[in-house]
């Protein structure tokens, strides 16, 4: 069974900090979602993912895939308030597409 | 287009109770899922329709639940005698294509009394 897990789960750090999320996910697939979710809000795609290598980024976000060590990373740099949020990784496997279970990130001032 | 939009945002039932929730999809897009999400988690998948077919169900979706997308277009979700545990925000999203993101609509809150 597929399963996506995230870590840390809870993540508060200074506005100005780098900091990185990761993904680790237990069978294969080349395709990884990064999406963001503000509180009573639906999710928001941010990157995706499809090979091995592939690197994204936005702004002061940035993804990456090993699909090799089943593997994705999502760095944060210089961190501000505007970025704090709950960060979902998903996995997609034919069509059931399965979520970590967020990491919520809080950046204080 | 405004993207993915559900309704109603808020549903409150009394346990047993029959609820159909609604999704219209982007319009372009013919790949509907259908997931729920209880606080603190991730989204679970339920079901996914391409077009108008149904091709993929997960075992969470009991014989209580059922969804259709009669035209391929809007797609509505049915729970029939609702549970306690039934309550969570199920959202709906669609894709274009299945290497790209899917758009999420804002969700219907269910609440079991």
């Amino acid at each position: 069974e597929l399963k996506v897990e995230q870590n840390p789960l809870f993540l508060s750090m200074q506005e100005g900090k780098n900091y990185t999320i990761y993904c680790n996910y237990s069978t294969t697939s080349d395709r990884l979602y990064w999406y963001r979710q503000d509180p009573g809000k639906s999710l928001e795609s941010l990157f995706v993912l499809l090979s091995n290598g592939a690197v994204k980024q936005e702004g002061r976000l940035m993804a990456s895939l090993d699909t090799k060590a089943r593997l994705s990373t999502l760095h944060i740099t210089a961190a501000v308030h505007d970025l704090s949020a709950t960060y979902f990784c998903a996995v997609d496997v034919q069509v059931d597409m399965r979520f970590g279970a967020g990491t919520r990130l809080t950046v204080k001032p | 287009d405004t993207g993915v939009s559900q309704n109603p945002r808020h549903k409150i039932t009394k346990r047993g109770q029959n609820v159909t929730f609604r999704c219209d999809p982007i319009s372009e897009h013919n790949r509907l899922y259908w997931y729920r999400q209880t606080l603190g988690q991730g989204p679970e998948f339920l079901t996914y329709f391409q077009n108008e077919a149904q091709l993929e169900k997960s075992r969470l979706l009991s014989d209580r639940f059922s969804a259709e997308r009669p035209k391929g277009s809007f797609s509505t979700l049915e729970i029939q005698r609702t549970e306690q545990g039934d309550s969570a925000m199920y959202l709906c999203a669609s894709s274009l294509e299945l290497n790209q993101p899917q758009h999420f609509g804002d969700g219907t809150r269910l609440s079991i009394l």
